[in-house]
């Protein structure tokens, strides 16, 4: 069966402090596809990243960076020098391309916390 | 970059009240949307998949006649919560996919709406 695990409920760094959000999934497909976002307070969720099984690279994208490890069947996510800003609750999520429909299955989120 | 408008934002309702809540994707055909629910500091729950012009599809333990969805169009949905109860308050939020399957297929998420049953 599917699933999404994210261990850390809470993190809270102060600013600038690098930080690491860890993602283990589950999925019997070959062919997946993994998902970060990320909601502020207003609730809304802000894309932030979608990774197919088959490329295993890491991706850099300004501050933020994504590990993929296939052999661990982890998505981790690292902020780096964090910023107040980046306070949100990041849920990491799955989608499996056997399942037509491409639903998502969400991770249970990890809130962070930047203190200044 | 594509759009997805969920109203309303919040909304308050007396027990055994139906409320209705839309979610239109404004510049895209969806062929496919998804609704969620989130419970104060957990994770989103997928709740049905919806496409138009046919039944949606309900997750295990989802009331169907309670959470009522259509999709009558490619660029609506609606979900009505009917005969609500303090139970049912909570965080709900649309996504709606774009594009085939694999690399071109995206998805957009609404900006939520807060129910709040009294």
């Amino acid at each position: 069966a599917q699933k999404v695990t994210q261990a850390q409920t809470e993190i809270s760094v102060v600013e600038k402090e690098d930080v690491t959000l860890d993602c283990v999934y589950e999925t019997r497909d070959t062919t997946y596809y993994l998902f970060w976002y990320k909601q502020p307070p207003s609730g809304e969720l802000v894309f932030l990243i979608r990774r197919n099984s088959f490329d295993e690279q890491n991706e850099i994208s300004g501050r933020y960076s994504w590990n993929f490890q296939k052999s661990t069947s982890s998505f981790n996510f690292t902020i780096t020098a964090s910023q107040v800003v980046d306070s949100a609750v990041y849920f990491c999520a799955l989608s499996e391309a056997r399942d037509s429909s491409y639903k998502l299955i969400f991770g249970s989120g990890t809130r962070l916390l930047v203190r200044p | 970059g594509a759009v997805v408008s969920q109203h309303p934002s919040w909304v308050i309702c007396k027990s055994g009240t139906s409320v209705k809540i839309e979610c239109r994707s404004l510049d895209f055909q969806a062929t496919t949307m998804f609704w969620y629910r989130q419970f104060p500091k957990q994770s989103l729950m997928l709740m049905a998949t919806s496409n138009e012009g046919s039944k949606a599809t309900y997750e295990q333990g989802v009331e169907k006649d309670k959470f009522l969805i259509n999709h009558a169009s490619l660029t609506l949905s609606t979900l009505t919560v009917t005969s609500a109860h303090p139970e049912d308050s909570s965080f709900y939020i649309c996504s709606a996919r774009v594009g085939g399957s694999g690399p071109n297929e995206k998805l957009f998420f609404g900006s939520g709406t807060q129910l709040s049953v009294l």
